[in-house]
């Protein structure tokens, strides 16, 4: 698999039920961010955990890393309808180099909560 | 909330015409991204701007691209002479911090190239 491979590629729950979706990934990383994106739109950030961090909290949300597994997961407890929407994975990384900006985004993960 | 606009939000252009993509980044903002999302594949990293010229460019993002931050608040994306693979989701972002720990990348709406 690539860098930043979720899964799964589709996930469709009910309103109240919690989501959760994986990433992997295959360099060393930085940190590795969750985006957000609703159809047509932006991608907006949800969370970011360094490599030293195992877990994080943010409201609803919930990030794991496992760096020496190389993945990553998220945690989207008590979803809402308004959940509804691609979540993608990112990484950062300085191997070879590179900026902290350039982040190598996964496929993505389309969650759709029913009301 | 301070965020990124871009514009337009939908270009039609021809192949082998020149089109200008523009973005307002936050503006407190020092970093500068373009990303894009061809359908149905993923947002990838094009190019990084600080300081007035490229930090890092990817493969992608050959002679036909070049950046430009013109005026102090405007952040432009050229191509050149664009050819139908460039259709896509073009997406600004910008930072505070070089998307350090501490310091998330701030994306626009995006502007969607459509090159017939």
């Amino acid at each position: 698999s690539q860098q930043g491979e979720e899964d799964p590629q589709a996930l469709s729950i009910q309103e109240g039920e919690n989501a959760t979706m994986n990433c992997s990934y295959k360099t060393s990383i930085n940190n590795l961010q969750w985006y957000r994106q609703n159809s047509g739109r932006g991608l907006v950030h949800l969370i970011l955990i360094r490599s030293n961090e195992r877990e994080k909290h943010s409201g609803r949300l919930r990030v794991t890393l496992d760096t020496s597994k190389k993945s990553s997961s998220l945690l989207i407890t008590a979803s809402r309808a308004a959940d509804t929407a691609s979540y993608f994975c990112a990484t950062a990384s300085r191997a070879g180099g590179t900026s902290y900006g350039k982040l190598t985004f996964g496929q993505g993960t389309i969650l759709t909560v029913h009301p | 909330e301070p965020e990124v606009t871009q514009t337009p939000s939908h270009q039609v252009t021809q192949m082998g015409q020149e089109v200008i993509l523009r973005c307002v980044p936050i503006s407190n903002h020092l970093y500068f991204y373009w990303y894009r999302q061809i359908l149905g594949q993923k947002v990838e990293f094009l190019v990084s701007f600080y300081n007035n010229e490229i930090s890092e460019k990817s493969e992608i993002f050959d002679d036909q691209f070049s950046v430009e931050r013109p005026d102090g608040s405007n952040f432009t994306l050229k191509i050149r002479s664009t050819k139908l693979e460039d259709s896509a989701m073009y997406f600004c972002a910008s930072s505070s911090r070089q998307g350090s720990y501490n310091s998330p990348l701030h994306f626009g709406n995006g502007t969607r190239l459509t090159v017939t």
